[in-house]
C-alpha cells in the first residue's frame, strides 16, 4: 500500500500564483521523483533527486531532496492554465530494488 | 526524457476474451519494466515487476495467472489480461526503467470490458 503522504490532496489556484505541494514518509528514501499526469495520459517525468539536501530546477519547476530524506517538495512558480494535471511524487527506498512508492497525488486546478 | 511507448491506448473487449497490451523502450534498453493499474482519481497501483528473461514478480493480491507477464527483450514487455471481466476495466500503465533509477511511463492503455 501507499507510504507516501502527499498534500494537499487539490489546490485551486489563479493564472500567475506560485503553488507548493509535498510528500512526508516514515521511511528513508534514497530517490525522489516527481510527475504529472495528463488525463487519459501516462505519467511524465519533471524532477529526479538523487541525494539528500539537493535542490533542482526544471524550468519554473524546483523540487528539493529533505535532509532527512523522508520528504520531499515541489514549487511551481508563475502558474500557467497548463500546470493543470495530477502531481504525484515517488520515492525509491535501498530495500525496495527498483520499486518506487508513490504518493496519492495533488490535483491542481488553475484558473485563467 | 527517453520515450516508452504503450499500445494500444485503448481497448475494448467482451468478456471472457483475452487482450495483450504491448510496452516498448524506444530509445533504450529496459531490464526491468513495470505495469500499474490505476483507478480514477487515484495513485498508481503497482501490479508486477516484469524483469527481461525471467519470471515477472506479482505484487501481493496480483492473480498471475490472469496477468501474465512476458518480458522477452530488452525494449518490450506485454501484459496480457485473460479472460477479462467487466472488474478488470481499468487504466493500465507500464513504466521502463533507465539506468539512472529514472522510471519513464508509456501512455497508458484504458480497456474497458463489456
Amino acid at each position: 500500500g501507499q507510504q507516501l503522504n502527499q498534500s494537499p490532496q487539490s489546490m485551486f489556484i489563479q493564472e500567475g500564483e506560485d503553488v507548493s505541494m509535498n510528500c512526508t514518509s516514515s521511511s528513508i528514501f534514497n530517490t525522489w521523483l516527481w510527475y504529472k499526469q495528463d488525463p487519459g495520459e501516462g505519467p511524465v517525468l519533471l524532477i529526479a533527486l538523487y541525494k539528500a539536501g539537493e535542490l533542482t530546477s526544471n524550468g519554473r519547476l524546483t523540487a528539493q531532496f529533505g535532509i532527512t530524506r523522508k520528504d520531499s517538495f515541489l514549487n511551481i512558480s508563475a502558474s500557467i492554465p497548463s500546470d493543470v494535471g495530477i502531481y504525484f511524487c515517488a520515492g525509491k527506498r535501498e530495500t525496495s530494488g527498483s520499486r518506487l512508492t508513490f504518493g496519492e497525488g495533488t490535483q491542481l486546478t488553475v484558473n485563467p | 526524457g527517453a520515450v516508452v511507448s504503450q499500445h494500444p491506448s485503448w481497448v475494448i473487449c467482451k468478456s471472457g476474451t483475452s487482450v495483450k497490451i504491448e510496452c516498448r523502450s524506444l530509445d533504450f534498453q529496459a531490464t526491468t519494466m513495470f505495469w500499474y493499474r490505476q483507478f480514477p482519481k487515484q495513485s498508481l497501483m503497482l501490479m508486477a515487476t516484469s524483469n527481461e528473461g525471467s519470471k515477472a514478480t506479482y505484487e501481493q493480491g496480483v492473480e498471475k495467472d490472469k496477468f501474465l507477464i512476458n518480458h522477452a527483450s530488452l525494449t518490450l514487455s506485454t501484459l496480457t489480461v485473460t479472460s477479462a471481466h467487466p472488474e478488470d476495466s481499468s487504466f493500465y500503465i507500464c513504466s521502463a526503467r533507465q539506468t539512472n533509477e529514472k522510471l519513464f511511463f508509456g501512455s497508458g492503455t484504458q480497456l474497458s470490458v463489456l
